[in-house]
């Protein structure tokens, strides 16, 4: 079965700083896909970033990037340049075979002015 | 661009009634996932419907029955409520095809 772990549940950064939220995982597919969401107070699940496993090469999106280390089966989320929008839960995942997404227990984020 | 539209937004039901919650996809998504998020939980995945058939399910109570129509829209039938059915519903849809997976903005049901 697979697996998502979010070890940090709760982290704080001030306003322009950056911050690294951390995300491990466990599957038995040899080919798969990553996922960072964020929830804000909206409760409105929006995408941040994903990464598929064959690619070696980080995904890049704005200000946010992931380090994907396949071996160790790790998959933090950096956010550069925090700002107050960006406070929010963050909702690390892996998608099964069968479509669904299996969920991290979540981050809950505060950036701070 | 079209979104996932989940109706109704909100809704107060008494314990043991019944609530009936709808989505509609993406057009040409051919894939619904129905996810329960409960306060300060992360969403769990409840059941998904590909070109019509039931493709995968998970934790879904047995009070609870789904499926999806001809037009691709899904509804999610939750029978004899708990309070502990108070969560926020999400719906997903995808293509098989064109790839994507979205989300709605969630149906809040409240059982009291």
């Amino acid at each position: 079965a697979q697996t998502v772990t979010q070890s940090q549940p709760e982290m704080s950064v001030q306003e322009a700083e950056t911050v690294t939220l951390s995300c491990t995982y466990d599957t038995s597919e040899s080919n798969y896909y990553l996922f960072w969401y964020k929830q804000p107070p909206s409760r409105q699940m929006i995408l941040v970033i994903r990464q598929e496993a064959y690619k070696q090469q980080n995904a890049t999106e704005n200000r946010f990037s992931v380090n994907f280390q396949k071996a160790a089966k790790s998959f933090s989320l950096k956010i550069s340049d925090s700002q107050l929008g960006d406070t929010a839960m963050y909702f690390c995942a892996s998608l099964s075979n069968t479509g669904k997404l299996i969920f991290g227990q979540g981050t809950t984020l505060q950036v701070k002015p | 661009a079209a979104g996932v539209i989940q109706s109704p937004r909100h809704l107060i039901k008494e314990k043991r009634e019944t609530a009936t919650l709808k989505c509609y996809p993406i057009p040409r998504h051919d894939t619904v996932y129905w996810y329960q998020q409960g306060p300060g939980q992360d969403p769990q995945f409840l059941i998904s419907f590909y070109e019509k058939m039931q493709s995968d399910k998970g934790s879904i109570p047995d009070r609870f029955s789904a499926q999806q129509f001809s037009d691709y829209h899904s509804e999610l039938n939750m029978s004899s409520l708990e309070l502990g059915d108070s969560a926020l519903y999400f719906c997903a849809s995808s293509s098989q095809a064109l790839g994507g997976y979205t989300f709605g903005s969630g149906t809040r049901l409240t059982v009291v």
